[in-house]
């Protein structure tokens, strides 16, 4: 039962235009979500976030997009540049305090590749 | 720079010999992590160390174990392997455990079972 599920495993876009990757989830008691980014021989480092109090997060030319009747999640890049090449993971976090700490529950992983 | 040590980056070892996975970090932060990723297949947390305060997700085989014996060094230890182990195992730390703190990651060991 995955509760997070990522459902294009990778996407290819012409350098300039826009990147747009996918996330849906299952478990409304996720209020938190964050994007993750991994280059090759790299970990995931934290790109971007979102509370479920927001429908947008914009930070330079990352975008994140919150529909929380859909359970969707989206992240815009405009422009993509070729160094946005790399896996992009989803991830959501319940609300913390008990047993839920704040764990962090990923989606499995789009690939991205932007052409020059 | 602070960041998150993970050694060594492969690691092979024979079906059902014991193997141990090491974690350091220079950012003093309170939690480290360890998830499981195979192949294609999204990250799955193991268990976490608040502190010295040991959290085993339910779904986690008793084949894997963790010790934390201070703040900078977390390890995962894997009694008896099997091929079903083999996978990238990524430590990650966070200054607290609260919803949203940042998870810092390492680079990761990638484990091969013979």
């Amino acid at each position: 039962d995955q509760q997070v599920k990522q459902n294009s495993p990778s996407l290819s876009v012409q350098e300039g235009r826009i990147s747009i990757l996918n996330c849906d989830y299952t478990n409304s008691m996720f209020d938190y979500f964050l994007w993750y980014k991994k280059y090759p021989a790299e970990g995931p480092t934290f790109l971007i976030s979102i509370s479920s109090i927001k429908d947008k997060n914009e930070d330079g030319r990352f975008t994140v997009f919150l529909n929380k009747s859909a359970k969707h999640l989206s992240l815009h890049i405009v422009p993509s540049q070729p160094g946005d090449s790399a896996v992009y993971f989803c991830a959501t976090q319940s609300e913390a305090g008990g047993t839920s700490y704040g764990k962090l529950t990923f989606g499995q992983g789009t690939i991205l590749t932007v052409h020059p | 720079d602070a960041m998150v040590i993970q050694n060594p980056r492969y690691q092979v070892t024979q079906f059902g010999k014991p193997v141990t996975l090491s974690c350091s970090q220079t950012l003093n932060h309170n939690v480290m992590y360890w998830y499981q990723q195979k192949s294609s297949q999204a990250p799955k947390l193991l268990f976490h160390y608040y502190d010295k305060d040991f959290n085993n997700e339910a779904d986690t085989p008793d084949n894997f174990q963790s010790r934390r014996p201070n703040t900078s060094f977390c390890f995962l230890d894997i009694r008896s392997p099997g091929l079903g182990d083999a996978a990238m195992y990524l430590c990650a730390t966070s200054r607290d455990r609260w919803n949203q703190e940042t998870q810092y990651f390492g680079p990761g060991t990638r484990l091969l079972v013979l």
